[in-house]
């Protein structure tokens, strides 16, 4: 197992399209988390999955943004009619069910909104 | 709600030298996590170390040591033989014992290390 993919690296849109990301997190791992990332700032919670449920989202997730995971498997983050302020980093990561563990991150997708 | 503390946004450190990262964070939770995460420049964050709040042994890997302070909420990390390799942004990170807890971070700490 290579970790957590995202793809892509790096998306540049125009204000108003839709975007979409996905994540693959590492394959035993039942939880997975998205998170967004602006310059200079911590990683902010947007929602999580345990398996196929959807158990969690921050008032950060405008009714703009979707997150699905299919299967308890991928998970995909899209971002409808994108925004100037949506640009930042989104990342993905997942992990063991269990307080104890810490998160396995990926690389993240850098989303530019022109 | 939980929330945590960086107030120093950089930091540079001499090669082979020692540093410390401060973080204070709030909670009304008596058990609790806490992480320090690094974050080099275009790649992905990595776990540095770990700590339970019911422990009070402070945790240690390798050349990173903890400095937990429970009563005051303070868990700071320290780097020892910096590394050319340490300079990123280390975030500390807190989570709830509750079953659908997540990390919480602060801001984050730029490290530079100077030759």
């Amino acid at each position: 197992d290579t970790g957590v993919s995202q793809d892509p690296r790096h998306k540049i849109t125009k204000r108003g399209q839709n975007v979409t990301f996905r994540c693959d997190p590492i394959s035993e791992h039942n939880r997975l988390y998205w998170y967004r990332q602006t310059l200079g700032q911590g990683p902010e919670f947007l929602t999580y999955f345990q398996n196929e449920a959807q158990l969690e989202k921050s008032r950060l997730l405008s009714d703009r943004f979707s997150a699905e995971r299919p299967k308890g498997s991928f998970s995909t983050l899209e971002i409808q009619r994108t925004e100037q302020g949506d640009s930042a980093m989104y990342l993905c990561a997942s992990s063991l069910q269990g307080i104890g563990y810490g998160y396995t991150f990926g690389s993240g997708t850098r989303l530019t909104v022109v | 709600a939980q929330t945590v503390t960086q107030s120093q946004p950089e930091m540079s450190v001499q090669e082979a030298e020692t540093v410390t990262l401060s973080c204070t964070y709030d909670t009304s939770e008596s058990d609790y996590y806490l992480f320090w995460y690094k974050q080099p420049p275009s790649r992905q964050m990595i776990l540095v170390i770990r700590q339970e709040a019911y422990k009070q042994q402070n945790a240690t890997e390798n050349r990173f040591s903890v400095n937990f302070q429970k009563a005051a909420k303070s868990f700071s990390l320290k780097i020892s033989d910096s590394q050319l390799g340490d300079a990123a942004m280390y975030f500390c990170a807190y989570r709830s014992t509750g079953a659908n807890s997540k990390l919480t971070f602060g801001k984050g700490i730029t490290l530079s290390v100077r030759p």
